[in-house]
């Protein structure tokens, strides 16, 4: 079965500042894809970035950008310019690349962006 | 819709009640999933949906939860004589496809007392 930690329950940083959440998961697949969602006070998950396991390269979506290191098993999440509507929980989350769409999330990251 | 719509938004029921838990996902959707979220923790997968048949339901707890989808469209949580533990925030999400984007919604908290 595939586990997923991240081990900062909460940060807080300043807005304008860079902030980089961990996350760490265990499986025995070779193909996968991993997710960071944010979640804001309205619970609602949306979709942060996307990394598909196959693929070297880190993904970059604007301000947040990924540090995947798959033989350590790594993907961490970087927020350049952390702006007020940045604060939320952050999951990270694994998918197996075949089967159902099951994600496996992480315990969560609680995220205070202070003006 | 223009997007995943639950209800209710919060549900407090007694211990022993039975609950249904609604949602209706983004037109044309054929994948449904239901995720349990408890206090402080991730989601957790409860069942998946193609179309209208159940194609992953291993993620529910016990018989007393089940959850159904008739026509391919909204699916209703059921959970029968809730107990305490089953307090939690019941999210519903649907993809296009079986390999497209999940889009959530804002969930129903349910709480036992």
């Amino acid at each position: 079965a595939q586990t997923v930690t991240q081990s900062q329950p909460e940060m807080s940083v300043q807005e304008a500042e860079t902030v980089t959440l961990s996350c760490t998961y265990d499986t025995s697949e070779n193909n996968y894809y991993l997710f960071w969602y944010k979640q804001p006070p309205s619970r609602q998950m949306i979709l942060v970035i996307r990394q598909e396991a196959y693929k070297q390269q880190n993904a970059t979506e604007n301000r947040f950008s990924v540090n995947f290191q798959k033989a350590a098993k790594s993907f961490s999440l970087k927020i350049s310019d952390s702006q007020l509507g940045d604060t939320a929980m952050y999951f990270c989350a694994f998918m197996k690349s075949e089967g159902a769409q099951k994600l496996v999330f992480g315990q969560g990251t609680r995220l205070t962006i202070n003006p | 819709g223009a997007g995943v719509s639950q209800t209710p938004s919060n549900k407090v029921t007694e211990k022993g009640k039975y609950v249904e838990l609604r949602c209706d996902p983004i037109s044309g959707h054929t994948a449904l999933y239901w995720y349990r979220q408890s206090l402080g923790q991730g989601p957790e997968f409860l069942i998946y949906f193609q179309g209208t048949g159940a194609a992953d339901d291993s993620g529910l707890p016990n018989d007393r939860f089940f959850a159904v989808r008739p026509e391919g469209s909204v699916s209703t949580l059921k959970i029968q004589r809730t107990e305490r533990g089953d307090s939690a925030v019941y999210l519903c999400a649907s993809s296009l496809s079986f390999a497209g984007e999940l889009f959530f919604g804002e969930g129903s908290r349910l709480t036992v007392l």
